[in-house]
């Protein structure tokens, strides 16, 4: 079963305007984390934004937010004021806990399968 | 700044042959990561360490090994390579992290392997 799903393979806004980008998620952990990334055509990944399992608050940075709706789980990014910039490819990402050997227990990351969002001058 | 680095932005390979792609980074992070990224699949995660010597399979291992000799660096082995490996790989690395840990994961800058 996917973990995370972003059913959004392209996306077009208008430069100046808002977008929303959808993201769900999968678990049944009490406690995860989530994230945004942005990676341009140089491929680099750039962290974006968290919202952690707890946070009762929406994230916010910059222009950048995250709508947080735990019950549905659905956490999407909403970018305000889009910017010739902002055409990248974005991915969602969830960090669950995973128990290594000798029982430790760390975070692992799975990301979603990508949005391409392209800004229209 | 941050820096991880990998060995090369773009290789070419034949089939059959062992391929290394070497990623170090700079900031003594515990954990370190290789993933490949394909079209419509988004990143999947292929090995991890959280420590030197440790490994941990992540959700697609298969064909491939990894060595953590030193902390700062993480090596990813394509043991015979095929074409179906060809990808861009990406290696990434952290702070000791829990669940619901903020800390973000620090990025290479890819490599791009296509296999012939």
């Amino acid at each position: 079963a996917q973990k995370i799903t972003q059913t959004q393979p392209g996306m077009f806004v208008q430069e100046k305007e808002a977008v929303t980008l959808d993201c769900t998620y999968d678990t049944s952990d009490q406690s995860y984390g989530l994230f945004w990334y942005k990676q341009p055509s140089s491929g680099e990944m750039i962290f974006l934004i968290y919202q952690g399992s707890y946070d009762e608050q929406n994230a916010t940075e910059g222009r950048y937010s995250l709508n947080f709706q735990k019950a549905r789980k659905s956490a999407n990014l909403v970018i305000s004021a889009s910017q010739l910039g902002d055409s990248a490819m974005y991915f969602c990402a969830m960090r669950e806990a995973f128990e290594a050997a000798g029982g430790t227990s760390y975070g692992k990351l799975t990301f979603g399968q990508g949005t391409i969002l392209t800004v229209h001058p | 700044d941050v820096k991880v680095t990998q060995s090369s932005r773009y290789l070419v390979k034949r089939t059959g042959e062992k391929v290394f792609l070497e990623c170090v980074q700079d900031m003594d992070h515990e954990n370190m990561f290789w993933y490949r990224q394909d079209p419509g699949l988004g990143l999947r995660l292929i090995y991890f360490s959280y420590d030197v010597k440790m490994k941990e399979k992540g959700d697609i291992p298969e064909g491939y090994s990894v060595s953590r000799e030193k902390k700062e660096r993480f090596s990813l082995i394509l043991e015979s390579a095929s074409t179906n490996q060809t990808s861009m790989y990406l290696c990434a690395s952290s702070n000791i992290i829990l669940a619901v840990s903020s800390y973000e994961q620090y990025f290479g800058p890819g490599t791009r392997l296509t296999v012939t």
